[in-house]
C-alpha cells in the first residue's frame, strides 16, 4: 500500500544545531507540505512543492528550508535550531487534479521535535 | 485572504449523544471545505470534504457536515458519539484565491467522549 512516513520520530537536539526532517511518499504525488502544529495554532504551512525542483516558502518559513529532487522526498532542514522550533511536524502529500482545488492531503504520522 | 475559525477548542459529549462541532469559515471566492481527524499521536486523516454539489456531505464513521452559504459555515456532525471518536478534528477551507494546493486549517477542536 502506498503510505507516506517520516524520519525520526522523535528528536532532541540543541540550539543552533542543523538538523533535518526526512519525509518519504509512495504515493507517487507532484504535491507536498510540510507543517508545524502547535497548541492553539492548529497545523501552519512552512514550505510546500508542486514538483521536482519548485519549492515555495509558507507563512512561516523563516529558519527552514526544503529541496525537492525526485518525486517521492521532501526533507525539511532547520538551518541552526532555535527553541521557538519545538513543536511536532508533519508531512503531507496531494495529487495533482488540474486546477488544483479540492485535493485530499495524505499526513505522515509526525515528527515530534525538542530543541533544548 | 481565507480563514478558518472553530468554536471551541474543547467539546465533551456523552457516549450516544449528538456530535457537533462548530466551523466558519471566510473566503472571497466559492470555497473547498474539508474536515480532518487527529487521532493521538497519528497524523490527520480526512473525514469528509465538499467540493462542488450537493451540501450536505457524508464522511467515513457516521459523520456529517453541511455546507451553508449564507452563514459561511461547515459544521460537524455525528447522531450518536462513540467512545472511538475521541480524537480531535480540524476544519480547513482551500480555493482559487491562494492557487488551490494550500489549505488553511483551523485551530482544532478537542472531542472528549464520556462513558
Amino acid at each position: 500500500d502506498a503510505e507516506i512516513t517520516q524520519s525520526p520520530r522523535h528528536k532532541i537536539t540543541e540550539t543552533g544545531r542543523q538538523v533535518t526532517l526526512a519525509c518519504h511518499q509512495t504515493w507517487n504525488h507532484n504535491n507536498m507540505f510540510w507543517y508545524r502544529q502547535d497548541l492553539g495554532h492548529g497545523l501552519r504551512l512552512i514550505h510546500y512543492s508542486y514538483g521536482v525542483q519548485d519549492t515555495n516558502k509558507g507563512e512561516v518559513s523563516d529558519g527552514y528550508s526544503v529541496s525537492r529532487s525526485n518525486t517521492e522526498d521532501l526533507p525539511l532542514t532547520l538551518e541552526s535550531a532555535a527553541s521557538s522550533q519545538t513543536s511536532v511536524y508533519f508531512c503531507a502529500s496531494s495529487d495533482s487534479t488540474g486546477t488544483g482545488i479540492g485535493e485530499t492531503q495524505y499526513f505522515g504520522p509526525g515528527t515530534r521535535l525538542l530543541v533544548l | 485572504a481565507q480563514s478558518v475559525t472553530q468554536l471551541g477548542s474543547h467539546v465533551s459529549v456523552s457516549e450516544g449523544a449528538l456530535v457537533l462541532l462548530r466551523c466558519n469559515y471566510s473566503s472571497s471566492v466559492p470555497p473547498y471545505l474539508f474536515w480532518y481527524v487527529q487521532y493521538p499521536n497519528q497524523g490527520l486523516q480526512l473525514l469528509l470534504k465538499y467540493t462542488t454539489g450537493a451540501t450536505l456531505v457524508k464522511g467515513i464513521n457516521g459523520f456529517e457536515a453541511e455546507f451553508k452559504k449564507s452563514e459561511t459555515s461547515f459544521h460537524l456532525t455525528k447522531p450518536s458519539a462513540h467512545m472511538s471518536d475521541a480524537a480531535e478534528y480540524f476544519c480547513a477551507v482551500s480555493d482559487r484565491s491562494t492557487g488551490g494546493f494550500k489549505t488553511i486549517f483551523g485551530a482544532g477542536t478537542r472531542l472528549f467522549v464520556k462513558a
